[in-house]
């Protein structure tokens, strides 16, 4: 099956600084790939789609010129907290959806990125 | 707009019980839906899905069935075991789409003891 992978892992940051986060398909090739936000016991929220060679669709209440979506190629999506504030602390995780098993579509989630900001 | 209600958590069992997680959902249409599991540590995994009415996805013990009449996806295992202890999210997919979001509920945390 795809295999999404996450960069980093887990990044603390002081308030203010900018913090870019890389998700990347290293089985399929996504043209689209959903980012999503987990707050601590809680569920996942989705917070864009990102859309290769175009601009991305936030959902309602994202600041899109807080969490810059960029889809480079078709395996490369990135997402960057800019001038991030403590209350962006949380777990991003990324998703594409990908065949697995004939024609079935089946979405496949990153490992996620923690995110500290002090 | 569409969305998901499960059981609020935690569920605390004893190994061997029969588990149930409940699911409703609301949607237009006819949503494909979804039972992700995320082990303690780990990221989201597809566990179970199913994509028409009456169709019943099932994987590692697990089993749900799509009855859209009463508009439910419950979880259910006949026997969970202590390696089950994780959180379950129950999803649906509005449409049959790539492009489509996936929405999830709250998540229910799962405990099993020895």
């Amino acid at each position: 099956g795809a295999v999404v992978s996450q960069h980093p892992s887990r990044v603390i940051c002081k308030s203010g600084t900018s913090v870019k986060i890389e998700c990347r398909s290293l089985d399929f090739q996504a043209t689209t790939m959903f980012w999503y936000r987990q707050f601590p016991k809680k569920s996942l929220m989705l917070m864009a789609t990102s859309n290769e060679g175009s601009k991305a669709t936030y959902e309602q209440g994202v600041e899109k010129d807080k969490f810059l979506i960029n889809h480079a190629s078709l395996t490369l999506s990135t997402l960057t907290v800019t001038s991030a504030h403590p209350e962006d602390s949380s777990f991003y995780i990324c998703s594409i959806t990908g065949t697995s098993g004939g024609s079935q579509e089946t979405q496949y989630f990153g490992p996620g990125t923690r995110l500290l900001v002090l | 707009g569409d969305s998901v209600t499960q059981m609020e958590g935690p569920v605390t069992l004893s190994e061997e019980a029969f588990l149930t997680i409940n699911c409703t959902y609301t949607a237009t249409g006819y949503p494909s839906l979804f039972w992700y599991v995320q082990y303690p540590g780990e990221g989201l995994q597809l566990l179970l899905k199913a994509t028409k009415a009456d169709d019943k996805g099932s994987n590692k013990g697990f089993e749900a069935t799509y009855r859209k009449e009463t508009t439910s996806f419950h979880l259910e295992k006949g026997s969970v075991q202590v390696s089950d202890s994780a959180v379950y999210f129950c999803a649906l997919r509005a449409f049959r789409s790539s492009a489509s979001k996936i929405i999830f509920g709250s998540g229910t945390r799962l405990s099993i003891r020895p």
